[in-house]
């Protein structure tokens, strides 16, 4: 159980372009979902929580006009990147947790949309 | 301020035994997570401690010492397929899980 899905696995763009990611929880309900970014041999970098029915919540220096994040309903998350640049390809990982799980908020990751934008 | 230390890299004989060290400095406790990540791949869950001791599953086993800010993954029976990065992330206050760079295991045979 608990599997979490991304689509697009890897998605390459032009300049200028938008790009939406998919992240679905598959056999569960998520209460939150996240959204990650991580370069080449760095750590993972959140970018947002998002919880389902509310505006997500951007951590500092990620900018929430360029990365737009859909939480429509407890099983699927959007992440738009828009007017993607060259800087904007990175791997993209969601993750899903629920919250009535007792002590364990264990966050279930989605497989990662790698994002090149030439 | 929120960080976590692990070695950078480590390289182990196939079939030895190899200990990941971490310690983490954060804004309240709610646990801490060991997850693997192979490369070009997301995370995935071995372990999860919330109390002082040793968890033990499988080949793998994860202990936490709350006071001193430390923990460790410890994996028996090395295979060459454990060659990844593992990443320590305690859970702060606020259920935030907080990230390191991982530390990248190397198994020779």
């Amino acid at each position: 159980g608990a599997v979490v899905s991304q689509h697009p696995s890897r998605v390459i763009c032009k300049s200028g372009t938008s790009v939406k990611i998919e992240c679905r929880s598959l056999d569960f309900q998520a209460t939150t979902m996240f959204w990650y970014r991580q370069f080449p041999k760095q750590s993972l970098m959140l970018m947002a929580t998002s919880n389902e029915g509310s505006k997500a919540t951007y951590e500092q220096g990620v900018e929430k006009d360029k990365f737009l994040i859909n939480h429509a309903s407890l099983t699927l998350s959007t992440l738009t990147v828009t007017s993607a640049h060259p800087e904007d390809s990175s791997f993209y990982i969601c993750s899903a947790s629920v919250a009535d799980r007792g002590f364990s908020y264990e966050q279930y990751f989605g497989p990662g949309t790698r994002l090149t934008v030439t | 301020g929120q960080n976590i230390d692990q070695p950078t890299e480590m390289t182990a004989t196939e079939g030895a035994i190899v200990q990941i060290n971490c310690t983490y400095q954060t804004s309240g406790f709610n646990g801490l997570f060991w997850y693997q990540q192979h490369a070009g791949e997301a995370p995935t869950f071995l372990s999860y401690n919330v109390l002082d001791g040793l968890e033990e599953k499988g080949r793998f086993s994860s202990f936490l010492s709350r006071s001193k800010g430390y923990s460790y993954l410890l994996l028996k029976e090395l295979q060459m397929k454990d060659s990844a990065s593992y990443l320590c992330a305690p859970m702060d206050s606020n259920y935030q899980l907080i990230w390191g760079a991982g530390t990248k295991l190397i198994i020779k045979p």
